[in-house]
């Protein structure tokens, strides 16, 4: 069965600096993945996607996301953190041989440090 | 082009009493999800429906819930003699599906909070 691992309940990283927020995925054959965020009391937000190609992708508010087949990884990435960065995010999958159905992590809640 | 629109946003009902949640797809898309999240939790899909369809019910509880999607109209997810323990928000999203693969877009969600 398909399904989708975030590690860190909360990360917390000093504005200026890099933020990765990992994921790990498994699923029976090639992988679409997905990275959402959550503002409070809002809905997700679609932030980026892979699908096929280059492993690096780059999405919305300067995140980027690498997708690693070795290690069924997924982690979400920025070089600078801003404040406004702060969020719960949410990494998802989909086997695209199974159904339309996607199946999210339980989410990091990411802390940016003034 | 509008979002996809959920209605109510907030929600209080007693327990034993109904609740009707409704979601508007955006534009285009014929494909609907519902999932719900509890407090300090991820989101846990419960069902996929296409119009007059339900694809997947899986992770929706056997009892006292269900959903439709008619061919006119918005998605209604259903929850009949609600409990404490239906507290949660819930969020519907939608899709395209004719060109895959697509993301899923959100709602704003509806809280429910039951008394």
């Amino acid at each position: 069965a398909q399904s989708v691992a975030q590690p860190e309940d909360q990360v917390n990283v000093a504005e200026g600096n890099p933020l990765t927020v990992k994921c790990t995925y498994s699923v029976s054959g090639n992988p679409y993945l997905f990275w959402y965020v959550q503002y409070p009391n809002r809905g997700l937000q679609f932030l980026l996607k892979y699908i096929t190609g280059d492993n690096l992708v780059k999405g919305s508010y300067g995140f980027e996301a690498e997708f690693n087949k070795s290690q069924t990884s997924f982690h979400l990435k920025k070089p600078s953190a801003l404040v406004s960065d702060s969020a719960l995010y949410f990494c998802a999958v989909r086997d695209p041989y199974r159904d339309d159905k996607i199946i999210f992590g339980k989410g990091t809640r990411l802390h940016i440090l003034p | 082009n509008a979002g996809v629109m959920q209605n109510p946003r907030h929600l209080v009902r007693r327990r034993g009493q109904e609740a009707r949640l409704r979601c508007s797809p955006m534009k285009g898309h014929s494909h609907v999800y519902w999932y719900r999240q509890l407090p300090e939790e991820g989101l846990k899909f419960m069902v996929y429906l296409q119009k007059e369809n339900i694809i997947d019910e899986s992770g929706m509880p056997k009892e006292r819930f269900s959903a439709e999607f008619p061919k006119e109209g918005p998605s209604i997810l259903r929850i009949q003699q609600v409990v404490r323990g239906d507290s949660a928000a819930y969020f519907c999203a939608s899709s395209p599906v004719e060109l895959r693969p697509y993301e899923q877009y959100f709602g704003p969600g509806t809280r429910l909070t039951v008394t």
